[in-house]
């Protein structure tokens, strides 16, 4: 069983929907990344999380540490937003490796 | 200046060669790493080296070597390459003792081998 657990796995949505995608982690995670990689393409931190809520532009990240759970909102989608959206586990001060969740796949009809 | 540099992007060989990979940082991490992202989009952690130094070797074939002349350049060197070696493979660096803050990944270098 993987450590970080994400839902969905592919996501489809009209533009201009509110988009939520799940992330559960499991105890020894201390702090979540959100990754985007797009179609043959690097990938980018959104945002790192060990508390609370982020925001940048259209994206919002939210962390529940007593219930291991982060979300990622993505407000107002475009077509630009298709991509592969991946959570991912920080191991603790000291051990930064990180443990992956499988990834969402969005896309964005116009 | 890329930040992560990976080379090279692509790279296609036979079955039962010798390939290396080369990754540099130049934003003054501690830490670097080399993910493989499979057929399946997973990624899993390789390995992780501090300061020259390996920390981590997630139970990796001895037929993948990293190795760190200095703290801003990790190279993955893989003998006798075999089908399955064939993935995307990812090098990020991060400060070390940050919690995961300032990770950066470079782009990738696709392995095909035939």
């Amino acid at each position: 069983k993987n450590e970080v657990e994400q839902s969905p796995q592919n996501l489809t949505a009209q533009e201009g929907e509110f988009i939520t995608i799940n992330c559960s982690y499991s105890v020894g995670i201390s702090a979540l990344h959100w990754l985007q990689q797009h179609p043959g393409g690097g990938i980018v931190s959104l945002f790192m999380l060990s508390s609370g809520k982020k925001k940048h532009g259209r994206l919002i990240a939210t962390i529940n540490i007593q219930e291991k759970h982060s979300s990622l909102h993505i407000t107002a989608s475009h077509p630009r937003d298709s991509a592969v959206y991946i959570c991912a586990g920080v191991g603790g001060f000291g051990n930064e490796k990180l443990t992956f969740g499988t990834g969402t796949r969005l896309t964005i009809i116009p | 200046d890329t930040a992560v540099s990976q080379t090279p992007k692509y790279l296609v060989t036979q079955m039962g060669n010798d390939k290396s990979i080369k990754c540099e940082q130049n934003l003054g991490h501690d830490t670097m790493y080399w993910y493989k992202q499979d057929s399946k989009k997973f990624l899993k952690i390789m390995f992780s080296y501090n300061n020259k130094e390996l920390i981590i070797n997630e139970t990796v074939p001895n037929r993948f070597s990293p190795k760190s002349p200095d703290k801003a350049h990790l190279n993955l060197h893989i003998n006798s390459l075999e089908l399955g070696d064939s993935a995307v493979y990812f090098c990020a660096s991060s400060p070390r003792g940050t919690g995961g803050y300032g990770y950066t990944f470079g782009s990738g270098t696709r392995l095909t081998v035939v």
